[in-house]
């Protein structure tokens, strides 16, 4: 069946540093990939989506790229900072089913 | 502006209780949805509401979870006869507008746990 699924469960990298977190999918009719990011006790935190016919979207220190021949997608986060250590979910959006079909997470520790 | 609200935050109930868990999306978002969350995993769907159209009921894992959204607002998500693998965080979110609806906002979730 369906699945989108991570590389790493836990990421540490120190405070600073540029952060690489990777998704693998397996559906490929969806719309949108999306990247949450939970932190402890509190529900997901939409980051940043991409339309699936883009392979490249920037926001504020965050990029996310999307390689559709290998089905990969990656969130890059510049200069990590201590705030950004949480849950990272990638998830998927398709015609079919307008809920998310979610990963299952990394974690990332950021060192100080 | 307020964000979506959950309550209780926590809630501990025997097996084979009834609970029922309350959601308030935020003012004016159309789509409303329920999902749960394990220890350590991601979000497993649960069911969708948009707008005045018949609920995705697709991801209920069973006849004992129900859902329902009043005045196109606020919803409750019904377990009955809880069992002990009906503990998780159960999270609900809403979006603004069936164009963005993979744009979805959480709230803070309520903590279920079965004894």
């Amino acid at each position: 069946g369906e699945s989108v699924g991570l590389h790493l469960p836990t990421l540490s990298v120190q405070e600073g540093d540029n952060s690489i977190i990777n998704c693998a999918y397996s559906n490929s009719a969806s719309d949108y990939f999306i990247w949450y990011k939970q932190e402890s006790g509190k529900g997901p935190q939409f980051i940043i989506d991409i339309r699936s016919n883009m392979d490249k979207r920037q926001g504020q220190r965050v990029t996310v790229l999307l390689n559709k021949t290998v089905k990969h997608l990656s969130l890059q986060i510049a200069a990590t900072q201590p705030g950004d250590s949480a849950v990272y979910f990638c998830a998927e959006i398709h015609t079919g089913r307008r809920a998310l079909t979610f990963g299952s997470g990394t974690r990332l520790q950021v060192q100080p | 502006g307020a964000g979506v609200s959950q309550s209780p935050s926590n809630k501990v109930t025997e097996k084979g209780k009834d609970v029922e868990l309350r959601c308030d999306p935020i003012s004016g978002h159309t789509a409303l949805y329920w999902y749960r969350q394990s220890l350590g995993q991601g979000l497993e769907f649960l069911i969708y509401f948009q707008g005045n159209s018949a609920p995705d009921k697709s991801g209920l894992p069973s006849d004992r979870f129900s859902a329902e959204r009043t005045g196109g607002s606020v919803s409750t998500l019904t377990i009955q006869r809880t069992q002990q693998e009906d503990s998780a965080v159960y999270l609900c979110a809403s979006s603004p507008r069936p164009s963005r609806d993979y744009e979805q906002y959480f709230g803070p979730g309520t903590r279920l746990t079965v004894t």
